[in-house]
C-alpha cells in the first residue's frame, strides 16, 4: 500500500534561519508531489507541485524553493524565514495531475518562524 | 476571482445529523471534493461528486447541484469522533483545486 510521509512534525525557527521540510511517497512510481500551506481561516494554498525528477512548478511567488531529487522525495526549502512562513505545510500525492483522483496529504509540519 | 465558501464553524448534537454547505463560482467545474480534517492532522478523502446528486457512503452523504453551484455534506447518527473541520475543494476548467476555508464542527454530548 502507498504512504507518504513528512518531517519535522513541528519546528519553531528564528527570522532570517534556513528551513528544509522532507516528504517521501512509498509504494508507488512517478507520484505527482505537492506542497501546499494551510493559515488559519483560509483555504489550502498550493505552493509547488512537481510531476517528476527535477520538474518543479511554482504557484506562489516568495522567498520559497522546492526540489524533487529522487523520484519519490520532495523538499521544501527557504533560506531565510520570514514571519510570514508561519503554519501548517502539507505534503500530498497523487496519480491524476488533473485532481480527478483522491490526493493523500502526509502528517503536516507546524512551522512557527519567531 | 473563484471563490468557495461554507460556514466558518458549526454545533451540533452526538447522535444528530448536521448538514454542511458549500457553494463555489468557479472557473468551470469538473468535480467536487470533500475531505475531514482533525485538529492538527493531515485531510482525509471523504467523497467525490462530478454529475448532480447525491451519494452516499455510510454515515456521509455528499449532495452536488452543478446548476446551483451547491454542494452539501450530510453527516448523520453524529459521533464525538466526527469533530473535525470539513474542507470544500472544486476542480475548475483548468484542473486546478480550488480549496475553500473549512467548516470547523463542533460536536457536544
Amino acid at each position: 500500500s502507498q504512504t507518504i510521509h513528512q518531517w519535522p512534525a513541528t519546528l519553531v525557527q528564528p527570522v532570517g534561519s534556513p528551513l528544509s521540510l522532507e516528504c517521501t511517497v512509498e509504494g508507488t512510481s512517478n507520484p505527482n508531489l505537492y506542497w501546499y500551506r494551510q493559515a488559519a481561516g483560509r483555504g489550502l494554498q498550493l505552493l509547488f507541485y512537481s510531476v517528476g525528477i527535477g520538474q518543479i512548478s511554482s504557484e506562489v511567488p516568495q522567498n520559497l524553493s522546492a526540489s524533487r531529487p529522487q523520484d519519490r522525495q520532495f523538499i521544501l526549502s527557504s533560506k531565510k524565514l520570514l514571519l510570514s512562513d508561519s503554519g501548517f505545510y502539507l505534503c500530498a500525492w497523487n496519480q491524476d495531475r488533473d485532481f480527478t483522483g483522491e490526493l493523500f496529504f502526509g502528517e503536516g509540519s507546524r512551522l512557527t518562524v519567531l | 476571482g473563484q471563490n468557495i465558501d461554507q460556514p466558518t464553524e458549526m454545533t451540533a448534537t452526538e447522535g444528530a445529523i448536521v448538514q454542511i454547505n458549500c457553494t463555489y463560482q468557479t472557473s468551470g467545474f469538473n468535480g467536487l471534493f470533500w475531505y475531514q480534517q482533525h485538529a492538527g492532522e493531515a485531510p482525509t478523502f471523504l467523497s467525490y461528486n462530478v454529475l448532480d446528486g447525491l451519494e452516499e457512503k455510510g454515515r456521509f452523504s455528499s449532495f452536488l447541484s452543478r446548476s446551483k453551484g451547491y454542494s452539501y455534506l450530510l453527516l448523520k447518527e453524529l459521533q464525538m469522533k466526527d469533530s473535525a473541520s470539513y474542507l470544500c475543494a472544486v476542480i475548475d476548467s483548468n484542473y486546478q483545486l480550488i480549496w475553500g476555508a473549512g467548516t470547523k464542527l463542533i460536536i457536544k454530548p
